[in-house]
């Protein structure tokens, strides 16, 4: 079974700190991604990634950065916690196709809250 | 731009009746379609998805997808509802080779015994 793993499931911040999300699959995906879950908002790409180093925003990139070094690791970086950054963020990747009929596999989920 | 539209915040069907969960959808170019399930606090796994071809598509745990594109729609579609289906449903796309996977803001679908 393809495996993305979320290294937190809780978090719990202060307003402004800085906060690292990791996210690690063992499948050899070519993308991986990163977005946030919100009620009656539904999933909103922050960042995808096809490759190593190579990263493009996606509709919500502000207040996030993300690196991707290794082929199986996309973390996410917040880089001054705000409240309104509170959410769920789930990572998923998925192999990479010509047509882009990409089917995603996700992680667990990392629940953040920022005080 | 790429994106899909769940009309229904809440959909609620008795159990053992069938089930439709809405979706519609604005690509450019040939549309790729898919449904997602996120039962309570599990993560989301994939159900179905269209690419070509035969515009039913079957899926996971019974489920089936019609596609029809003269109404940009992609409908989730189970024959008899079982209580083991509530969960929130979401439909997704992506277009023209861009990697790119967009959601809705899905249905939650409750299924009533």
């Amino acid at each position: 079974d393809v495996k993305v793993t979320q290294s937190s499931r809780y978090l719990v911040k202060r307003t402004g700190e800085k906060v690292f999300l990791e996210c690690v699959q063992d499948m050899d995906h070519e993308n991986m991604f990163w977005y946030r879950q919100d009620p009656g908002l539904g999933l909103r790409l922050i960042y995808f990634s096809y490759d190593v180093k190579m990263k493009e925003k996606g509709d919500i990139p502000e207040g996030y950065s993300v690196s991707r070094e290794k082929k199986e690791r996309f973390s996410l970086i917040l880089e001054s916690a705000s409240t309104n950054q509170t959410s769920m963020y789930l990572c998923a990747s998925s192999f990479q196709t010509e047509t882009g009929a990409n089917v995603l596999t996700f992680g667990a989920g990392s629940r953040l809250t920022v005080l | 731009a790429q994106s899909v539209a769940q009309p229904e915040d809440q959909v609620n069907v008795a159990e053992g009746n069938p089930l439709t969960v809405k979706c519609t959808y604005s690509v450019s170019g040939n549309p790729y379609l898919f449904w997602y399930v996120q039962y309570p606090n599990r993560g989301l796994q994939f159900l179905l998805k269209y690419i070509t071809g035969d515009n039913l598509v079957k899926g996971s745990y019974g489920f089936e997808a019609e596609f029809n594109k003269s109404q940009t729609s992609f409908h989730l579609k189970k024959p008899s509802a079982l209580v083991s289906d509530s969960a929130l449903y979401f439909c997704a796309t992506s277009s023209g080779g861009y990697q790119k996977v967009t959601f809705g803001t899905g249905t939650k679908l409750q299924v009533i015994p």
